[in-house]
């Protein structure tokens, strides 16, 4: 059974581009969360979705971020004119929340660094 | 909304010694996790335990909800334990984990 698979591992990016990066959950979950981790600091909460709905983006910036999960293929975090800040470990976790089943399983993440 | 605090935020240990980190969240939850992130960045979880004890090994995970507080112990740690434990608790009206800042564990040869 596959875990969450994240990709590209590394990314880079000149100021001004777009970042895309993306999340297959786990088989059977059905619920997206991202997170983004700065440089020796803690996972903050960006967005949490499930199948072709925006559950929550309490946590995700009102410009240049946005979030989907399509109902085919991977949930994508799209990052526009990207700038040096952005610079960060992008993880993304998928759980089932059935149940009352609401365990986190964590993708290896996506390391984005702008230049 | 829910605050979570994990304490010490810096341990090192020699090897072989036992340690105990703590979690305290100031709202009801339903559920919790512990994590630990490892050098390389990786996050593995260890306990999904929203009340009770679990054990696995040399790690066991005790939460009291009611208390609002989750304790990991690590026993006979090993250089290999080294890394980060992070808490995230899931709060009663919430949709989301809300993570604590960590502690850095160091476990010396």
């Amino acid at each position: 059974n596959a875990g969450v698979m994240q990709n590209p591992r590394h990314l880079v990016r000149r100021r001004g581009q777009e970042a895309r990066l993306r999340c297959s959950p786990m088989k059977g979950h059905s619920h997206v969360y991202w997170y983004r981790q700065l440089p020796e600091e803690g996972l903050k909460f960006m967005v949490y979705l499930q199948k072709e709905n925006i559950i929550d983006e309490s946590g995700m910036p009102k410009e240049r971020f946005s979030a989907e999960f399509p109902k085919e293929g991977p949930s994508i975090l799209r990052i526009q004119q990207v700038v040096r800040g952005d610079s960060a470990a992008y993880f993304c976790a998928s759980s089932r929340r059935d149940r009352g089943t609401y365990e986190q399983y964590f993708g290896p993440g996506t390391r984005l660094t702008v230049t | 909304g829910i605050q979570v605090e994990q304490s010490p935020p810096d341990l090192i240990l020699q090897e072989g010694a036992n340690s105990t980190l703590r979690c305290n969240f100031s709202d009801s939850v339903n559920n919790l996790q512990w994590f630990h992130q490892n050098p390389w960045g990786q996050l593995i979880n260890l306990f999904y335990i929203p009340s009770g004890t679990k054990q696995n090994g040399r790690l066991s995970a005790t939460t009291v909800a009611t208390e609002r507080y989750s304790l990991l112990y690590i026993s006979s740690s090993q250089t290999t334990d080294s890394g980060v434990y992070f808490c995230a608790a899931l709060p009663n009206y919430g949709q989301n984990f809300v993570f604590g800042p960590g502690t850095r564990l160091s476990v010396l040869p």
